[in-house]
């Protein structure tokens, strides 16, 4: 069974940073790219970034591009979001997710929560 | 970026009706869609995609259809367990964007 937990979530001061990680079981992740996507509360989805299945490559939303950061472990299978210079239109809960396309997001996480509060 | 309009939402439907919604994008993306599930408190589920294929393990009564910038969403006969907010998304260019959402309720 495919499985992915996101953990990192917390409350963080504006301005601060945050690394989510992404565990993956069930499944060899280094065979997928891997997504992440992000819900503000009471909003719709919004992609965030991807990275190919070898960490080669990487995209990313204009309103994330030069504050976060993906990356992976294929030896750990774990995904990660490097967030800085956190804001409040940050606050979201932030899911993982694997794409065996780079387009098509097959399995979730049950995503992670994260409050840019002061 | 390309802008996914989504309706109607709500869309309030009694069980066993056959529903329907609809997304259309802002410019051209051939079959370059999906339809996802999203439960209160859940994270989303895939149930089509490249417009019109439906993911493995999905109920038969779900299907999608459409090319270029318009796409239909179907429940052949609606049932409770399928209250929710379904959103499309279109991955024929970066950002991948998401409509906003259609919230299904039951009459």
């Amino acid at each position: 069974e495919v499985l992915l937990v996101e953990s990192g979530g917390g409350l963080v001061q504006p301005g601060g940073s945050l690394r989510l990680s992404c565990a993956a079981s069930g499944f060899t992740l280094r065979n997928f790219w891997m997504i992440w996507v992000r819900q503000a509360p009471g909003k719709g989805l919004m992609w965030v970034a991807r990275i190919n299945s070898d960490g080669s490559s990487t995209d990313y939303a204009d309103s994330v591009k030069g504050r976060f950061r993906i990356s992976r472990d294929n030896a750990k299978d774990t995904l990660y979001l490097h967030m800085n210079r956190l804001t409040s239109d940050d606050t979201a809960v932030y899911y993982c997710a694997t794409s065996p396309d780079s387009g098509t997001y097959s399995d979730w996480g049950q995503g992670t929560l994260v409050i840019v509060s002061s | 970026d390309i802008q996914m309009t989504q309706s109607p939402s709500p869309l309030s439907a009694f069980v066993g009706d056959r529903v329907t919604f609809t997304c259309q994008a802002s410019q051209d993306i051939r079959n370059s869609l999906n339809w996802y599930q999203q439960k209160p408190g859940k994270a989303p589920k895939l149930l089509i995609y490249d417009a019109s294929n439906l993911e493995t393990g999905v109920p038969s009564r779900f299907s999608g259809s459409g090319s270029g910038t318009d796409f239909t969403f179907t429940i052949s006969s609606l049932q409770p367990e399928d209250i929710a907010t379904y959103y499309c998304q279109q991955y024929d260019s970066l950002p991948h964007t998401f409509g906003q959402g259609t919230k299904l309720e039951i009459k």
